[in-house]
């Protein structure tokens, strides 16, 4: 069946520093991939998204890129802000119209 | 701002007691999914409905909880009766899914926090 397996956290960085979460999934067919934060008291909001094989979604500073030949989605951002704490689920959704979430991944960013 | 509303937001209650949480979709939306957020579990899907259908509940004890959607601007998650273990964040989200655009972005409310003692 359809999974995602996100990197253990959590993740602890210095401001400014590079993030990069990994996020890898087992799909049949042709998922569409997401990354949803949740911020601290809150639910998750849609950070970005990609529809198909080599697309990047990009949003307020983070990129993904869908990579078919490694089933990989990872997130990555330049330069972290302590306000880019939170927890960040990557999700893929087949032809159900649901969404498979990972486990989740904590950051902490520290000034 | 459209956005999705749950109440209530914190629940406490104890164990044995009937316990319902509401949740009003954003006007437009057809599809409307109920999680439950744990520390040990992670975040579960219970059950989603799509044009007020239920499509799968799955994730859902059958035996205690059940969900339902009297109409387009209301669902509800019950759990009679309730027990320590069912203390959690429940999320409800809702989305505009055609046959184009199977998934598209799912909108979550705020959760509501039970407790159950």
């Amino acid at each position: 069946g359809n999974s995602v397996t996100q990197m253990e956290g959590p993740v602890t960085l210095s401001e400014e520093a590079f993030l990069t979460i990994n996020c890898t999934y087992t799909a049949t067919g042709y998922p569409s991939l997401f990354w949803y934060v949740q911020y601290p008291g809150e639910g998750l909001q849609l950070l970005l998204k990609a529809t198909k094989a080599d697309d990047k979604g990009s949003n307020k500073g983070f990129e993904a890129t869908y990579r078919k030949e490694t089933t990989s989605f990872h997130l990555e951002k330049g330069s972290v802000q302590v306000s880019d704490s939170a927890v960040y689920f990557c999700a893929l959704s087949g032809n159900t119209g649901k969404l498979i979430f990972g486990q989740g991944t904590t950051l902490q960013v520290k000034p | 701002d459209a956005r999705v509303t749950q109440t209530p937001r914190h629940k406490v209650t104890e164990m044995g007691q009937e316990v319902t949480m509401r949740c009003q979709p954003i006007l437009g939306h057809n599809t409307v999914f109920w999680y439950r957020q744990t520390m040990m579990q992670g975040l579960e899907l219970l059950a989603y409905f799509r044009n007020r259908a239920p499509l799968d509940d799955s994730g859902m004890p059958k035996d205690r909880f059940s969900a339902e959607m009297p109409d387009a601007t209301l669902a509800t998650l019950k759990i009679q009766p309730s027990e320590p273990r069912d203390s959690a964040v429940y999320f409800c989200a809702s989305e505009e899914q055609t046959q184009a655009a199977r998934a598209s972005e799912q909108f979550f409310g705020p959760g509501t926090r039970l407790t159950v003692l």
